[in-house]
């Protein structure tokens, strides 16, 4: 069926190291495409979407693109901050479909 | 304030004492939806609701009961939890069901079946 596979955690990283979560889809449909994050105690608020090939999202500093010819749709920030660290979830959600598809989550830890 | 509302937050129960947990939206959305968080397996959905007394299975129903009486609410029912439901659960609400809009999610209850 549709899938998600986003890249397994925990990762840490220092303060304003640059930062690549992958996240590849299985190639079924048209599919948007999200990143969700999930803060210590909280629920999950949307990051950033695209929802055709080529969109880029972005938001806070972390930008992603839908990248049709890889199934890809990577997390990236170029100077992350303590405040990034947070639960990182790959998401899709089908076209006429309201459910969505989630990775495994990614756990970002970042240091002083 | 548009939000997303669950209670309670944190729940410790036995096995086969029934239980619900409640979910309310304030943004007149159609679409409600459930999902459990578990440890290495993301987040997968229970029931959703495309609109009042209109509810379906997800992914993982089984255990699960929810109801749909009025457009705000969408309670989640464990008739006999078991310890394999202890969880982290997230309800989740749409304006639409039609694959367009942001879904929004509650701040989760935590779920632990002894």
């Amino acid at each position: 069926g549709d899938s998600v596979t986003q890249m397994e955690g925990p990762v840490t990283l220092s303060e304003e190291a640059f930062l690549t979560i992958n996240c590849t889809y299985t190639a079924t449909g048209y599919p948007s495409l999200f990143w969700y994050v999930q803060y210590p105690g909280e629920g999950l608020q949307l990051l950033l979407k695209a929802t055709k090939a080529d969109d880029k999202g972005s938001n806070k500093g972390f930008e992603a693109t839908y990248r049709k010819e890889t199934t890809s749709f990577h997390l990236e920030k170029g100077s992350v901050q303590v405040s990034d660290s947070a639960v990182y979830f790959c998401a899709r959600r089908d076209f006429g479909n309201e459910k969505l598809t989630f990775g495994t989550g990614t756990r970002l830890t970042i240091i002083p | 304030e548009a939000q997303v509302t669950q209670n309670p937050r944190y729940l410790i129960t036995v096995t086969g004492k029934k239980l619900t947990v409640t979910c309310s939206q304030n943004m007149n959305h159609e679409y409600m939806s459930w999902y459990r968080q578990d440890p290495g397996l993301g987040l997968r959905q229970i029931y959703y609701s495309m609109n009042v007394e209109v509810t379906d299975k997800g992914d993982v129903p089984e255990g699960y009961k929810v109801s749909r009486k009025e457009k705000r609410n969408f309670p989640l029912i464990l008739e006999s939890p078991s310890p394999n439901q202890t969880s982290l659960y997230f309800c989740a609400s749409s304006e639409s069901g039609t694959g367009v809009n942001e879904q929004y999610f509650g701040p989760g209850t935590r779920l632990t079946v002894t």
